[in-house]
């Protein structure tokens, strides 16, 4: 079975500063993707970026950056010029890319326990 | 376009009662997926539906069930709850089956099992 581990259950910085939350996983699989989503107090899990394991590249959405290091099992979230609106929860997510019935599990997200992120003013 | 929509937002029940959630997914998403959410914890995957077929079942008790409609909407249903079972429980929904793009959550519904 896949694991998720954030090992920082919480982190801070500073507003415009910049932030890199730690995300590592287990698989024995080759194919998968990886997935950060932001969960404020809202509540709802907003996806933050997604990587393709068969991509090099890392993925970067605007502020928000990864660095993929597919032989390390290791999935981290930059955040650049942090701003107080990013306070929230942040969880990594792994799922397979296997097709077909295998139980089930190649449907399902599976995930950290997440870093809560504070952004100080 | 409406987002992914749960209702009840909250919810108070008392242990051995049963209890019904709902969820909307996004206009022309087929599939809809549970996860429960406890305090301090990642969400854990309970089902997953495609066109109105379970697709995927993760490690939860007989006590959960779910079903999706014609509409693709969904309910999960629990049975003879646990104060365990308090939590936050998520509905996402995605294009297709595998959600090569991700999955879009709602808001939830906060169960509180008392």
């Amino acid at each position: 079975a896949q694991t998720v581990t954030q090992s920082q259950p919480e982190m801070s910085v500073q507003e415009a500063e910049t932030v890199t939350l730690s995300c590592t996983y287990d698989t024995s699989e080759s194919d998968y993707y990886l997935f950060w989503y932001k969960q404020p107090p809202s509540r709802q899990m907003i996806l933050v970026i997604r990587q393709e394991a068969y991509k090099q590249q890392n993925a970067t959405e605007n502020r928000f950056s990864v660095n993929f290091q597919k032989a390390a099992k290791s999935f981290s979230l930059k955040i650049s010029d942090s701003q107080l609106g990013d306070a929230a929860m942040y969880f990594c997510a792994y799922r397979s890319a296997l097709m077909g019935d295998s139980g089930g599990s190649n449907y399902k997200l599976t995930f950290g326990k997440g870093t809560l992120l504070t952004v100080n003013p | 376009d409406a987002g992914v929509t749960q209702s009840p937002t909250h919810l108070i029940k008392t242990r051995g009662q049963h209890v019904t959630l709902r969820c909307s997914p996004i206009s022309g998403h087929k599939s809809v997926s549970w996860y429960q959410q406890v305090l301090g914890q990642g969400p854990q995957f309970i089902f997953q539906y495609y066109e109105k077929e379970e697709r995927g079942r993760g490690n939860f008790p007989d006590r959960f069930s779910a079903r999706q409609f014609p509409n693709y909407s969904s309910e999960l249903n629990v049975n003879a709850l646990l104060l365990g079972d308090s939590a936050l429980y998520l509905c996402a929904s995605s294009l297709e089956s595998i959600g090569y793009g991700g999955y879009t959550f709602g808001s939830g519904t906060r169960l509180t099992v008392v």
